[in-house]
């Protein structure tokens, strides 16, 4: 299995700001994904990760709210912009192997927006 | 468009005994993956087992089986002599094989009584 990590682990911020997320994971997978959990909720996915070219964006969500990059093969980002309190969640990056169908995911980041 | 249903939203088990938490699934494609996470009040998302749609073996790993019946599209899993840190809310997701995409139920909470 990876070893992923997420920073920040947890954050409090203000509306109207923009907090990005970082996903780093210890060697090279084919796939990155980013998902939101809401409060009490399950997890929805926001994109998929394409290293070296745009993310592909699930239903309701889009570029300009939830910018992603991945300059590589273990590393990306995702930004939650012009934020409201309605975007407090838990965000997680899972990543899946060359070979496997398992998406393994990182320790997530927990959201607070006030 | 995939269907994840988890009927049982609470459950609660005493310890040592087995626990069976439902799973049902609406696809009309031929292949996938169903998966079981757990995700503890940590907020992590914890890979359990993985069942593919055409392993005829009902997967194992450890204390954990799954219970695949594939006519009724279920997925079942069983966990066995439960314990205290089996406490958490578990997940039944379903994958996509063309997209890799992972579509999750809503998730059953599992308290474990001593």
């Amino acid at each position: 299995s990876a070893v992923i990590s997420q920073k920040p682990s947890r954050d409090i911020c203000q509306r109207g700001t923009s907090l990005t997320i970082q996903c780093q994971v210890d060697s090279q997978v084919t796939m990155m994904f980013w998902y939101r959990q809401q409060p009490g909720q399950s997890l929805t996915l926001i994109a998929t990760a394409n290293q070296g070219s745009e993310a592909t964006y699930e239903s309701g969500f889009v570029i300009d709210k939830f910018p992603i990059s991945r300059p590589n093969l273990t590393f990306s980002t995702l930004t939650v912009s012009n934020m409201s309190p309605e975007d407090s969640s838990i965000y997680l990056c899972s990543v899946e192997y060359r070979g496997t169908e398992t998406q393994y995911f990182g320790p997530g980041t927990r959201l607070l927006v006030l | 468009a995939q269907k994840i249903t988890q009927t049982q939203p609470g459950m609660f088990v005493q310890e040592k005994e087995a626990v069976t938490l439902d799973c049902t699934y609406d696809t009309s494609d031929q292949s996938y993956g169903l998966f079981w996470y757990k995700q503890p009040s940590s907020g992590e998302m914890i890979f359990l087992i993985y069942q593919g749609s055409y392993d005829e073996q009902n997967a194992t790993e450890g204390r954990y089986s799954l219970n695949f019946q594939k006519a009724r599209k279920s997925a079942n899993l069983v966990i066995s002599a439960s314990q205290l840190g089996d406490s958490a809310m578990y997940f039944c997701a379903m994958r996509e094989v063309v997209s890799n995409k992972l579509t999750f139920g809503g998730g059953t909470r599992v308290l474990v009584k001593p």
